[in-house]
């Protein structure tokens, strides 16, 4: 089956920088690639996703790229604020309707 | 109010006693799916399912079962097969897109203590 991963585990990054977490997956047939979000005490939500077909995508602050080759996609939050400090889940789909997710990335924005 | 629901929020159980999760949806979604969160691991797929009358086992459906008898609803039962029981239940819906799911929307979860 698909197996996620994703790093780091923690990211504490200075507010007006750039956060940037990486996750890899192992299989091949994948083709659906979302970030969800999941602040404290709430229930995660779709951020962005990315499809196989599409090697980039932003959308304001957050863009996410894919690298099919490598089995490789990254969310890279520019410019961050508070509000950005959250946990943050990347999944796979490999076209059966099951989406793995990684560990999470707890991300801290320092004022 | 449109949403997914899940109840109890807060549940505890003595060992080798069986439990039902509940959840419930008013999205007119297909999908639904049941996921597991512990510290530091993720969200961990325990049982999908498409449509009616039809679920796969995710990927630590050990310990755990399903029904789709309705499309709104998904509960989960947590058997007293299940050695860690112990974790945060959340569930979850979606549309059903040709290649992929669709956006998820989940539950505020379940919070699960065996004592």
């Amino acid at each position: 089956g698909e197996n996620v991963e994703q790093h780091p585990s923690t990211l504490s990054v200075q507010e007006g920088d750039s956060a940037v977490i990486k996750c890899t997956y192992s299989d091949s047939a994948s083709n659906y690639f979302p970030w969800y979000k999941q602040e404290l005490g709430k229930r995660p939500q779709l951020i962005i996703d990315i499809r196989s077909n599409v090697g980039e995508k932003k959308d304001q602050r957050i863009a996410v790229t894919l690298n099919k080759t490598a089995k490789h996609f990254s969310l890279h939050i520019t410019e961050t604020q508070p509000e950005d400090s959250a946990v943050y889940f990347c999944a796979a789909s490999n076209g059966d309707y099951k989406l793995s997710f990684g560990a999470g990335t707890t991300v801290t924005v320092r004022a | 109010d449109g949403g997914i629901t899940q109840s109890p929020k807060y549940l505890f159980r003595k060992e080798g006693q069986n439990v039902t999760l509940s959840c419930e949806q008013n999205l007119n979604h297909d999908a639904m799916y049941w996921y597991r969160q512990d510290p530091g691991q993720g969200l961990r797929l325990i049982y999908y399912s498409q449509i009616v009358n039809d679920f796969q086992k995710g990927d630590i459906a050990e310990g755990y079962s399903v029904s789709r008898e309705k499309k709104e609803s998904f509960p989960l039962t947590v058997t007293s097969a299940q050695k860690n029981p112990t974790a945060f239940y959340l569930c979850a819906s979606s549309i059903v897109l040709p290649a992929h799911p669709g956006e998820l929307f989940f539950g505020e979860g379940s919070r699960l203590t065996v004592l």
